[in-house]
């Protein structure tokens, strides 16, 4: 089923930026859609954006829109998500996510990275 | 947008069938997920479109989804199954939507 590992979390001054990185190993990475999916401590799901497979798809969440960018390099089976002007709202895990397709359910889960933006 | 709306809490006594719903406009023409996250864990898919269960889940999991409600049913709940549940889909802008989360506590 594959392995997901998250990096580049830390914290981090509001209206700077933070480039978050995904290892993924054990699967055809470029067979699969990927997302990156947050959660505020103690608090719920939500999704923040999804790549397709060829990279020529991505849909963002309208609370990161304009901000985040998400991209992928399928020759080192990397996801990554660039976010901008970083608010104290983005304070939260973040999950990158294997789809089992193309906007399909997510069947592989990375263990997170936590992202907080405080003065 | 989207909303789904899901109880913030169910409670079931051990052995028993658990239910959490999952509320949205016409969900019932939409697919939907559900996943698992048990306390200090990352979330695990328990149903994938509507009903279908992953390798590895637990027969006594089942899914439902018709008109406005999903239904997640746990039969003979048991203490490993405490743990918050999310719904998901997709809306028409191909953005994904998570209910707010339901805590089942099995007593």
């Amino acid at each position: 089923e594959g392995h997901l590992v998250e990096s580049g979390g830390g914290l981090v001054r509001p209206g700077r930026s933070l480039r978050l990185s995904c290892a993924a190993s054990g699967f055809t990475f470029d067979d699969h859609a990927m997302h990156w999916v947050r959660q505020a401590p103690g608090k719920g799901l939500e999704w923040v954006s999804g790549i397709s497979w060829n990279s020529g798809r991505a849909d963002y969440a309208d609370s990161v829109k304009g901000r985040f960018n998400i991209s992928r390099d399928n020759s080192k089976n990397f996801l990554y998500l660039q976010m901008n002007n970083l608010t104290t709202e983005d304070t939260a895990f973040y999950y990158c996510a294997k789809d089992s397709g193309l906007w399909q359910q997510l069947v592989l889960w990375g263990q997170g990275t936590l992202v907080t933006v405080s003065s | 947008s989207y909303e789904l709306t899901q109880p913030l809490s169910v409670s079931v006594a051990l052995g028993q069938t658990a239910r959490i719903t999952c509320g949205g406009n016409n969900i019932g023409s939409k697919s939907v997920h559900w996943y698992q996250q048990k306390s200090g864990q990352v979330p695990v898919l328990v149903i994938y479109r509507d009903f279908n269960r992953p390798s590895g889940i637990p027969e006594r999991f089942s899914g439902s989804n018709s008109g406005n409600t999903a239904t997640l049913t746990i039969s003979r709940a048991q203490v490993e199954d405490e743990a918050d549940y999310y719904c998901q889909v997709w809306d028409s802008s191909a953005r994904g939507v998570f209910g707010g989360g339901t805590k089942l506590t099995v007593l």
